[in-house]
């Protein structure tokens, strides 16, 4: 199961750009990339997938490099409701189960 | 609301006590999980339905926690004598398992799980 190390805690300020890395270097040939958002009190929620390249979606962009060691989560112009635990997983296509497996997470602080 | 309901919300309860929690999945979905997250810290996994079929427990699931899904629907999870230890959220989450193994299907994201709002439980 490859390990994902990503930072505990990011401030940022309302209209930037939050770009949050999150390294696993024993990704596997079978492994995706998916990234999961948690508010307080509140079950995650999915945000974006990905296996190589960049993805896009209405919310955010995911970057990931040719040798897929490491992502980027990048939210555009953050609003205070952009507050939250973002979690990196990495996960294999075909997993028995599925069964999600989280790290601590990125608490992300957006400030007015 | 058609997304996954969790009953109750809270629960305060003393040790010793039973406790059951319920969790509604998204209706077409067939695969069900339990999830634990204590504070500060991400959800960990204890448990996961293929429709009525419990296929996988963790360790985290002592003899003590107990998770049924009868019809393959709705699913429950019972704690039985309580411990201050078993203080946290308990998070049921849902899933629409094609058995294809593909990513992508129809657009939608591999293993996409949709989680319920959890129930928060306290052991004084």
């Amino acid at each position: 199961l490859a390990k994902t190390t990503q930072p505990i805690s990011m401030d940022s300020y309302e209209g930037q750009e939050v770009n949050i890395t999150c390294s696993h270097n024993n990704i596997a040939t079978n492994d995706y990339i998916t990234w999961y958002q948690q508010f307080p009190s509140q079950g995650p929620r999915f945000i974006i997938q990905g296996y190589k390249t960049k993805v896009t979606n209405e919310v955010a962009s995911l970057f990931i490099p040719a040798d897929r060691k490491s992502s980027t989560l990048s939210l555009p112009r953050v609003s205070l409701s952009d507050t939250a635990v973002y979690y990196c997983l990495v996960a294999a296509l075909g997993a028995a189960g599925n069964k999600l497996t989280f790290g601590g997470g990125t608490r992300v602080l957006v400030k007015p | 609301d058609t997304g996954v309901s969790q009953d109750p919300r809270h629960k305060i309860t003393k040790r010793g006590q039973n406790v059951t929690f319920r969790c509604d999945p998204i209706s077409e979905h067939n695969r069900l999980y339990w999830y634990r997250q204590t504070l500060g810290q991400g959800p960990e996994f204890l448990t996961y339905f293929q429709n009525e079929a419990q296929l996988e427990k963790s360790r985290l699931l002592s003899d003590r926690f107990s998770a049924e899904r009868p019809k393959g629907s709705f699913s429950t999870l019972e704690i039985q004598r309580t411990e201050q230890g078993d203080s946290a959220m308990y998070l049921c989450a849902s899933s629409l398992d094609l058995g294809t193994g593909e990513p992508g299907l129809a657009g939608r994201p591999y293993n996409e799980q949709f989680f319920g709002p959890g129930t928060r439980l306290t052991v004084l």
